[in-house]
């Protein structure tokens, strides 16, 4: 079974309008990170937000919020009044502490190729 | 957070040769990882490289395709070997944050774009 799951391949969106990247996991692990990643053209993996599965508040990081839903296995990334820079493509990954040696080790889903439109 | 390059940034390559590529950190962290992201794929693990020992590798990857040094705590390299056009990827080395609010995140190098031809 897929671990990370990104059911949206692309999205889009008006400039200043809001946007829901979906991410949906799975694990029996108690002890999990879950990450948002944006990758530009360039290939580069730019770290947006992180949230632990502990963590009783929902991470922000000023424009990106993560809508993190623990019964329902999901964390959607949030991000709040689109800029045409934000066209790229976005990846949520987990990471389970059990990897043991591995803790380090990020599951990535298929990622989501967002465009912002002026 | 710590500052992260690589080098060479993008190569072309011809099959049957090796490519060497340098992961360098501007502090000094415990684990460093490769990734690999094949074209229009996501990305996956090939290695963990710790410090002081031989690094551990991921299913599907081995040592004598893809050798690994970690002379220290701020350096690494992973070596493409015997290239062939599947091996053209992005390779990606990152390093989890080491302190305070950071020690949860995880940051990646720039990449180091790879085509084989």
């Amino acid at each position: 079974a897929q671990k990370i799951t990104q059911t949206q391949p692309g999205m889009f969106v008006q400039e200043k309008e809001a946007v829901t990247l979906d991410c949906t996991y799975d694990t029996s692990d108690p002890s999990y990170g879950l990450f948002w990643y944006k990758q530009p053209s360039s290939g580069e993996m730019i770290f947006l937000i992180y949230q632990g599965s502990y963590d009783q508040q929902n991470a922000t990081e000023g424009r990106y919020s993560l809508n993190f839903q623990k019964a329902r296995k999901s964390a959607n990334l949030v991000i709040s009044a689109s800029q045409l820079g934000d066209s790229a493509m976005y990846f949520c990954a987990m990471r389970e502490r059990r990897s043991g040696t591995s803790y380090g080790k990020l599951t990535f889903g298929q990622g989501t190729i967002l465009t912002v439109h002026p | 957070s710590a500052v992260i390059s690589q080098k060479p940034s993008r190569d072309i390559c011809q099959r049957g040769t090796s490519l060497t590529i340098q992961c360098q950190v501007d502090s000094q962290v415990t684990m460093m990882f490769w990734y690999r992201q094949q074209p229009g794929q996501s990305l996956t693990l090939i290695a963990t490289a710790n410090q002081g020992s031989e690094a551990t590798y991921e299913s599907g990857f081995v040592i004598d395709k893809f050798p690994i040094s970690r002379p220290n705590l701020t350096f690494s390299t992973l070596t493409v070997s015997n290239m062939s056009p599947e091996d053209s990827s992005i390779y990606l080395c990152s390093f989890r944050g080491t302190s305070g609010r950071f020690r949860e995140t995880q940051y990646f190098g720039p990449g180091t774009r790879l085509l084989v031809l």
